[in-house]
């Protein structure tokens, strides 16, 4: 079985700009958990979707956006792009339930300048 | 507010030492608790789970503890290898009027040298 999979690897963008983000889950895992990792701040959850609905929110800006598809891939969008946006983003899948381990991808590592 | 503490420092041991780390939490009543391995650039790995009602749990070399009285975890690597080397992460289950997230500590990276 594949595991989550997270594209681009890397990305490079100005600020201002604006950037979308790609996760392709594992198969048959219906949720999607994002989460921006920075060496100051560690790993900060950002949201989550089931089945095509955000379920769970954390604490950031309305600049940070996402979505689900039908076949349960996900994609985040940050618009306006800052300097403290610069981070490694991370998705992670899960089969549905709130209890259960998280199966991360490698994530994109997003630089803003 | 929630906070998650782990040890910020590196802990450094010897190869064949038992690594201990620890992950202390205020203001929650998880009803799990779940440790994760993070290699440098590259996503955590799962490695344990346990809930509320368990003292103890273990995996091969790997054992953690639960103590909700204290609000601590305690994860245990014996044996260690330089291959165990890698940074470490306690996640809790954090419910919310936005609904439930697993909540990371900061992490705490852990060197073996040979």
């Amino acid at each position: 079985k594949a595991g989550v999979t997270q594209t681009p690897r890397y990305l490079i963008k100005t600020r201002g700009q604006q950037v979308t983000l790609s996760c392709s889950p594992i198969s048959g895992h219906r949720s999607v958990s994002w989460y921006q990792q920075t060496p100051g701040q560690g790993l900060q959850f950002l949201f989550e979707y089931f089945s095509e609905t955000q379920r769970n929110k954390g604490n950031f800006p309305g600049r940070f956006s996402g979505r689900q598809f039908s076949n349960s891939r996900s994609e985040m969008n940050v618009s306006t792009l800052e300097l403290g946006d610069s981070a490694l983003y991370l998705c992670a899948s899960r089969p549905g339930g709130s209890n259960e381990k998280l199966f991360f991808g490698s994530g994109t590592q997003l630089s803003v300048l | 507010s929630q906070k998650i503490e782990q040890n910020s420092e590196a802990l450094n041991i010897q190869e064949g030492k038992t690594a201990t780390l620890t992950c202390n939490y205020t203001n929650y009543s998880p009803a799990y608790l779940q440790w994760y391995r993070q290699d440098p650039g590259r996503g955590p790995v799962f490695l344990l789970l346990i809930r509320e009602n368990e003292k103890e749990k273990r995996k091969e070399r790997l054992k953690v503890t639960f103590d909700t009285t204290l609000k601590q975890s305690l994860f245990h690597i014996t044996a260690s290898q330089p291959a165990d080397s890698a940074t470490y992460l306690c996640a809790l289950d954090f419910h919310s009027n936005a609904g439930n997230m697993l909540t990371f500590g900061g992490g705490t990276r852990l060197m073996v040298k040979p």
